[in-house]
């Protein structure tokens, strides 16, 4: 039992569609992360929120869009993705933002852009 | 640029030899963490090091921290199947200020029974 659960944990779409990613963690962790793996690359941070604000966003294009209403949920709302956004999506809490935290992950959504 | 360097990149060994992966950089680390991956599931962490020169075991794993902060090696004795999976480190950079978890690319490790 992994304490972060996500949801749906396949996903294929074309590259019109909208869809939304889930992440809940029932840790009572105060921070959330989403991170996209890739083949061949290290996973790649993406955003952090701590206390339901967004503290970080590395660069991610528009067309992810996270949104957490409250520390236990975070969503990841995707549109207009293009073929090299096809990844692992993993969410992630720690108990509070800053170093030294551990982080645990989901089983992640795998992606798949048509 | 490769913040952390994990070599090897891929490990096929047979059941109940040793081994070592390593973990390296140019930056100096506040603390390193250690993640294995299984197939169709999210890292689990195995353990955090922060102090330079710093062992750890968890049964047949050791991990050390370099004495300098900047590498660190996990090593398997008599390593089993259930061993098989990807070895992440991942690293805080000592820097002031909140900095991001870093993650190197990882190690493919397979046991063969």
């Amino acid at each position: 039992e992994t304490g972060v659960t996500q949801t749906p944990r396949h996903l294929v779409m074309g590259m019109t569609n909208k869809k939304s990613l889930k992440c809940e963690q029932h840790l009572g962790h105060n921070a959330m992360y989403w991170y996209k793996q890739s083949a061949k690359k290290p996973l790649e941070l993406m955003f952090v929120y701590s206390l339901e604000e967004r503290v970080e966003n590395n660069s991610v294009p528009s067309r992810f869009s996270p949104e957490c209403p409250n520390s236990s949920h975070l969503f990841l709302h995707l549109h207009t993705l293009q073929p090299e956004d096809s990844a692992l999506y993993l969410c992630a809490s720690s108990p509070d933002r800053g170093y030294n935290q551990p982080q645990h992950f989901g089983d992640g959504t795998r992606l798949s852009i048509l | 640029t490769q913040l952390l360097e994990q070599s090897p990149q891929f490990l096929s060994i047979q059941e109940g030899e040793n081994l070592t992966v390593y973990c390296n950089s140019s930056s100096v680390f506040s603390s390193l963490q250690w993640y294995r991956q299984e197939p169709g599931e999210g890292p689990v962490l195995l353990v955090t090091v922060v102090t330079g020169g710093e062992v750890k075991k968890l049964k047949r794993l050791t991990f050390q921290f370099g004495d300098a902060r900047k590498d660190s090696s996990l090593h398997i004795t008599a390593a089993q199947p259930g061993d098989t999976g990807l070895y992440l480190c991942a690293g805080f950079v000592a820097v002031s200020g909140n900095t991001p978890l870093v993650f190197g690319k990882g190690t493919r490790l397979s046991v063969i029974a």
